[in-house]
């Protein structure tokens, strides 16, 4: 069936450096897409959204790119903190059902 | 402060019996709320959507008889894993849409079946 996926289990970055996270998603009726950050032992916090009419959107800190073509989706972080381990989730959504697939997750580690 | 409140946080129940977990939103009356389960380092699977005033609508291969979902009121959805068994053991997220068609998550609730 349909699935989001990620390429990387496991992303270790030095404190300060960049860190890009990617999704690959394959439902083509997926319209609008999530980022959420979960901490161990807790529920996912919302980072940044997309709709599919963009192909970039900038937050604090935060970019998510979309390649629609590739049906592909990044979530960049700028000068990556220790606060920022955790793991990353894409969701995906259809217009309409408010039903969120999730990928599968990254494992975001923060070096210092 | 959180929008979206689970209780229990965290509950171990013997082998055979029932559990319930309640999902709240606090400052907004969702009329459809969500629950996942997300076992160990795994990613969250939806498991039904819960429509104020009707019966859930099960995603496939949840079973419906096992995994009892109520939504009677605005704010509040429960969850009841009933007959509990081991591998039930999991930690379950609701999550809650607002009026405006935000979604707020709970921090969830991790079920020990023993």
């Amino acid at each position: 069936g349909e699935s989001v996926g990620l390429h990387l289990p496991t992303l270790s970055v030095q404190e300060g450096d960049n860190s890009i996270i990617n999704c690959a998603y394959s439902n083509s009726a997926s319209d609008y897409f999530i980022w959420y950050k979960q901490e161990s032992g807790k529920g996912p916090q919302f980072i940044i959204d997309i709709r599919s009419n963009m192909d970039k959107r900038q937050g604090q800190r935060v970019t998510v790119l979309l390649n629609k073509t590739v049906k592909h989706l990044s979530l960049q972080i700028a000068a990556t903190q220790p606060g920022d381990s955790a793991v990353y989730f894409c969701a995906e959504n259809t217009s309409g059902t408010y039903k969120y697939i999730f990928g599968t997750g990254t494992r975001l580690k923060v070096l210092a | 402060g959180a929008v979206v409140s689970q209780h229990p946080s965290w509950v171990i129940c013997k082998s055979g019996t029932s559990v319930k977990i309640e999902c709240r939103s606090l400052d907004f009356q969702a009329t459809t709320m969500f629950w996942y389960r997300q076992f160990p380092k795994q990613s969250l699977m939806l498991m039904a959507t819960s429509n104020e005033g009707s019966k859930a609508t099960y995603e496939q291969g949840v079973e419906k008889d096992k995994f009892l979902i109520n939504h009677a009121s605005l704010t509040l959805s429960t969850l009841t894993v009933t007959s509990a068994h081991p591998e039930d053991s999991s930690f379950y997220i609701c999550s809650a849409r607002t009026p405006g068609n935000t979604i707020y998550f709970g921090e969830g609730s991790w079920l020990t079946v023993v």
